[in-house]
């Protein structure tokens, strides 16, 4: 079963504005990590946030964590025709053996 | 070159036929991963392996089997191809120091006629 589950499953917007797409789950988790993938292509790690983290920024991109609610959000600012793809999310849970799950995504696509 | 390769990337099979997937690193990670992707279920943990002695069974693990060959190889097998083993197959490797990400192999689609 999945961890996580993705919010909204997709998004079209235009070019240079921001992109927020959330993520929720459901068991007590080490970190999450968000990861891209580009059509038909292998996943790319963008960011990960640890449990006792609550906000971290990476270029474009903004990530909120908050594990009362079991729920994070990534925001892509000023968003470009690249940022075109499908965003997971990924729990790394606690007392999951350290592997992580990753969530079934949402499309996101950027209009130019 | 990649870090992590997949071959074949492409691979059109019968009903029946004994399939094998490879994934090499040059990463150095001790952690290897099959998944595999459907549309609209995101990826599904097949098998995973935390050294070369260790594998263990993922979410999806029954008609498939795994072999580590060595730190830098990790094979997935299907014994008996089914048309509902149609996806797209993912290796991916980790290091235990980095929180677990993940890095990806370009994949291989598969399809099972």
């Amino acid at each position: 079963s999945q961890q996580g589950e993705e919010d909204p499953q997709a998004l079209s917007i235009q070019e240079g504005e921001n992109a927020t797409m959330n993520c929720s789950y459901k068991t007590s988790i080490n970190n999450l990590q968000w990861y891209r993938q580009n059509s038909g292509r292998g996943l790319v790690h963008l960011i990960l946030i640890r449990s006792n983290e609550r906000e971290k920024h990476s270029g474009r991109l903004r990530v909120t964590l908050d594990t009362s609610k079991k729920s994070s959000s990534l925001l892509i600012t000023a968003s470009r025709a690249a940022d075109t793809a499908s965003y997971f999310c990924a729990t790394d849970a606690e007392g999951g053996y350290q592997k992580v799950t990753f969530g079934t995504g949402t499309k996101l696509q950027v209009i130019p | 070159d990649a870090d992590v390769t997949q071959t074949p990337r492409n691979r059109i099979t019968k009903t029946g036929k004994r399939i094998m997937l490879e994934c090499s690193q040059t990463k150095g990670h001790d952690r290897m991963y099959w998944y595999r992707q459907d549309p609209g279920l995101g990826l599904r943990l097949i098998y995973y392996s935390f050294d070369v002695k260790d594998i263990n069974k993922g979410e999806i693990s029954d008609g498939y089997s795994v072999s580590r060959q060595a730190q830098a190889k990790f094979s997935l097998s299907l014994e008996s191809a089914i048309p509902n083993q149609t996806a797209l197959y993912f290796c991916a490797t980790s290091d235990f120091r980095g929180g677990n990400e993940q890095f990806f192999g370009p994949g291989t689609r598969l399809t099972v006629l």
